[in-house]
């Protein structure tokens, strides 16, 4: 059983510039999470993805998308960077059953470590 | 809107006594609430999940207790050890429709000494 892959782990940007980071799901698992944490900080919730569709978001501006793609892997993409989006961007992949209540547990990559200039 | 509070303060404590971390939420009440551990420079790493009809879950040395009056979990390493040494994260699922978007607290530092 494979766990989450993410790439690159590191990259620096400039302000202005894109951004697109790739996250292979573990194994069995259909969908995708991404979280931002910044340093000391604990990680905040961006969108989901389930079947190949936005799940739901968190409090993050529309120069924050993604995709999901039907092996289940997913990209982030952050347009227009600005400083304050250096942190650690968080993949993490986890199997939704069929019904809204179920539990999800989430397992995480490592991260990719974002440095904008 | 629902908050999420962990002690933001790092908790020291010596090797071989219980360590206790605390969470609190408000304005909502989670279904279910989850721990994770992260390491420096990792992804965090599940530990323990507890429902809103469990008071105590346990897994080896770890025990979270759960408290829908007070809105509180707590979570508790006995017998801790220098390797238990990290960053410990509540997690419940975001008070939306879906329980599947899980939201994190600001964790709290742990560090056992010798």
């Amino acid at each position: 059983e494979t766990g989450v892959t993410q790439s690159p782990t590191h990259l620096i940007k400039t302000r202005g510039q894109q951004v697109t980071l790739r996250c292979s799901s573990q194994s069995g698992h259909n969908t995708v999470s991404w979280y931002q944490q910044a340093l000391g900080q604990g990680p905040q919730f961006i969108f989901q993805y389930y079947r190949e569709e936005e799940n739901g978001r968190g409090n993050f501006p529309p120069r924050f998308s993604g995709l999901q793609f039907p092996n289940y892997s997913s990209e982030l993409n952050v347009n227009a960077l600005e400083l304050d989006d250096s942190a650690l961007y968080l993949c993490a992949s986890s199997q939704t059953g069929t019904t809204p209540s179920g539990a999800n547990v989430l397992t995480f990559g490592a991260g990719s470590r974002l440095t904008v200039l | 809107s629902q908050k999420i509070e962990q002690n933001s303060e790092a908790l020291n404590i010596q090797e071989g006594k219980t360590a206790t971390l605390t969470c609190n939420y408000t304005n909502y009440s989670p279904a279910y609430l989850q721990w994770y551990r992260q390491d420096p420079g990792r992804g965090p790493v599940f530990l323990l999940l507890i429902r809103e009809n469990e008071k105590e879950k346990r897994k080896e040395r770890l025990k979270v207790t759960f408290d829908t009056t007070l809105k509180q979990s707590l979570f508790h390493i006995t017998a801790s050890q220098p390797a238990d040494s990290a960053t410990y994260l509540c997690a419940p699922p975001r008070g939306d429709s879906s329980a599947s978007k899980i939201i994190f607290g600001s964790g709290t530092r742990l560090s056992i000494r010798p």
